[in-house]
């Protein structure tokens, strides 16, 4: 029962332009949402966070917008550098439990 | 301060043999949670626990799985048996604020088992 879907395994972007990452989900539960960011044999890093009584988060280059008729929330990434290249996981918890649901990940490739 | 350590990073086992995971959360963190990452997938919540307390072990397999935070130490991830479809990469990580609390939790590298 995957509750936290993120269809796009994989995104290329050029160096300067904006990368958009979107993530689902299925349970209305969730309040409390994040992004992850991950590099090849490390662990996840925390990005940012949105709780489900704003619309809109942002941190210097990284947006994260969130839609709860939809169910739907994205990360924007301006301006995209090469350093950001990594897999991006879109996490979601309830505020009464600890745990996360992830998503799979989107593979973020930014190129020169 | 040092961050989530996990130990060992990379460990090889035979099928049937025992695998120990070991996690040391962040100094001041009482709240301990194991994830499962298989190839080509996300991270999968295994358990959740306090200082000497399982909270939520849902998303641990029924058998050979079991998992402690004792009073002083690491907490452990024991696989007892090992089978190939073990493989995978296990994540521990901690928080400082209870299961409601509005918080990130903060990743260990990771330990990648590898089962023969």
């Amino acid at each position: 029962d995957q509750q936290v879907k993120q269809n796009s395994p994989s995104l290329s972007v050029q160096e300067g332009r904006i990368s958009i990452l979107n993530c689902d989900y299925t349970n209305s539960m969730f309040d409390y949402f994040l992004w992850y960011k991950k590099y090849p044999a490390e662990g996840p890093t925390f990005l940012i966070s949105i709780s489900s009584i704003k619309d809109k988060n942002e941190d210097g280059r990284f947006t994260v917008f969130l839609n709860k008729s939809a169910k739907h929330l994205s990360l924007h990434i301006v301006p995209s550098q090469p350093g950001d290249s990594a897999v991006y996981f879109c996490a979601a918890k309830t505020d009464s439990w600890g745990k996360f649901q992830f998503g799979a990940g989107t593979q973020v490739v930014v190129t020169p | 301060n040092a961050g989530v350590m996990q130990n060992p990073r990379h460990l090889v086992r035979r099928r049937g043999q025992e695998a120990r995971l070991r996690c040391s959360p962040m100094k001041g963190h009482s709240h301990v949670y194991w994830y499962r990452q298989l190839p080509e997938e996300g991270l999968k919540f295994m358990v959740y626990l306090q200082k000497e307390n399982i909270i939520d072990e849902s998303g641990m397999p029924k058998e050979r799985f079991s998992a402690e935070f004792p009073k002083e130490g690491p907490s452990i991830l024991r696989i007892q048996q090992v089978v190939r479809g073990d493989s995978a990469a296990y994540f521990c990580a901690s928080s400082p604020l209870p299961a409601g609390g509005r918080n990130e939790q903060f990743f260990g590298p990771g330990t990648r088992l590898t089962v023969l």
